[in-house]
């Protein structure tokens, strides 16, 4: 059964800049899997980063960047701030009506 | 407003039923595809089921056969009808509405808490 994989706990120094990814146990992350990305805190709502690998959702700031790196999606935070201490989880479209989650990533900042 | 309103949550016995609904109210309900996804206490996202506009239907491996869920266009409603409840069902239930091949509007979550 595939499995969509992310990083364990990560963290990043403010001001740097930290690259999550979003890959599959089973083939390679492309466009066509629409990958987005979603930011939660504890206690709130998810909220939509990137969309269809690399659009930036409305109001989402521009240090927030996704791509497709080799065989994954990428998630990168340039110039990462206190504020984006958070976990973050990808979500592919597998195809008829299909979705899965990436089991996230909790990102510190420090 | 734009929003999903889900209710129906609550504490059922393990192998119990429990029928989740989502109200959407200030977008056209009949031309977005809707989904639950739920998120167990201190654990990720995970996608449940999905219904298209057209009213076709998909699901996870982990609720195929336990889980139906439909939509009224009539009352702009969402529904997920639970059966077969196992404790790992536990988890905060989200209506999402899906745009474009993602995640867009998030309601607030109704709270399936089965015990064992």
């Amino acid at each position: 059964q595939t499995v969509v994989t992310q990083e364990p706990p990560f963290s990043v120094s403010p001001g740097g800049t930290v690259t999550l990814t979003c890959g599959l146990t089973s083939g390679s992350v492309s466009t066509t899997h629409y990958p987005s990305w979603y930011q939660q805190t504890p206690g709130q709502l998810p909220r939509t980063l990137i969309y269809a690998t690399n659009i930036r959702s409305s109001g989402v700031p521009d240090r927030f960047s996704g791509s497709i790196l080799g065989n994954k999606a990428a998630l990168t935070i340039t110039g990462a701030q206190a504020d984006d201490e958070s976990d973050y989880y990808c979500a592919l479209y597998m195809g008829s009506g299909i979705w899965m989650f990436g089991g996230g990533t909790k990102l510190t900042v420090l | 407003e734009v929003q999903l309103m889900e209710s129906g949550g609550g504490l059922v016995q393990s192998g119990g039923s429990l029928r989740l609904s989502c109200v959407a109210s200030g977008f056209t309900f009949t031309t977005y595809s809707i989904n639950w996804v739920r998120q167990a206490p201190g654990k990720g996202l995970e996608w449940v089921s999905y219904v298209a506009s057209t009213g076709a239907t998909s699901y996870a491996d982990s609720v195929k056969g336990r889980f139906t869920v439909s939509r009224d266009n009539a009352k702009t409603s969402l529904y997920l009808q639970m059966n077969g409840l196992r404790a790992e069902d536990t988890a905060v239930y989200y209506c999402v509405r899906d745009y474009h091949y993602y995640f867009d509007l998030w309601g607030r979550g109704t709270l399936v808490t089965v015990s064992s």
